[in-house]
């Protein structure tokens, strides 16, 4: 178990650039999370997949945002033509379907659109 | 709609002394978190609350849960300077959403 790996850790881009942000959960989870966070907010839920599935959007996650999870393992997050807006934390977070489901968070992206 | 309210946003408190931070939720929800965040980091999971009347306690900390008053409270006994961080309540919506509140920024002071 070697925790939830988000890459990269920082990423500076220009608007209207495409960035693409990747997950990697703890090993044997089947469900990922992605989050936003601004400074000084909790984190905003964008979307989640089990295994492979994607099964609920924010409606914060406009067209220009689209998050895969191909074979059920790492997952990615794309932002087409960014805004400045977009600016934030993105976590990624991963789970094990139970009872006492506790989501481990990854140490973030941080998008920063000049 | 979930909404969730946290007070207080703020928290000075003396090292030795108790407090209570709040956390408000607008519809009924299964399952609250607590979480911590230090600066600059990501969010540690403190407490997992399933039911109502739930009570969970690590250290210096301590949750609760009352589903009818549709409040969580964690509560800080004795308070030491390494608990200073930003903490987060987030009720559960629907299947698998959390909805997290503002934050309470905690420092405690020498």
């Amino acid at each position: 178990d070697t925790g939830v790996s988000q890459n990269p850790r920082h990423k500076i881009t220009k608007r209207g650039q495409n960035v693409t942000f990747r997950c990697d959960p703890i090993s044997e989870h089947n469900r990922l999370y992605w989050y936003r966070q601004t400074l000084g907010q909790g984190p905003e839920f964008l979307t989640y997949f089990q295994n492979e599935a994607q099964l609920e959007k924010s409606r914060l996650l406009s067209d220009r945002f689209s998050a895969e999870r191909p074979k059920g393992s790492f997952s990615t997050l794309e932002i087409q033509r960014t805004e400045q807006g977009d600016s934030a934390m993105y976590l990624c977070a991963s789970s094990l379907v139970g009872r006492v489901e506790k989501l481990f968070f990854g140490s973030g992206t941080q998008l920063s659109v000049l | 709609e979930l909404k969730v309210e946290q007070n207080p946003l703020f928290l000075s408190m003396q090292e030795g002394k108790n407090y209570t931070i709040y956390c408000n939720y607008s519809t009924t929800s299964d399952r609250l978190y607590w979480y911590r965040q230090d600066p600059g980091k990501s969010l540690e999971s403190l407490f997992v609350l399933l039911s109502n009347g739930a009570v969970k306690q690590e250290g210096r900390l301590m949750a609760s849960l009352d589903t009818k008053a549709r409040l969580s409270t964690l509560h800080i006994t004795a308070a030491v300077h390494d608990l200073s961080a930003t903490y987060f309540c987030a009720p559960i919506q629907g299947a698998q959403k959390l909805v997290f509140g503002q934050g309470t920024r905690l420092t405690i002071n020498p």
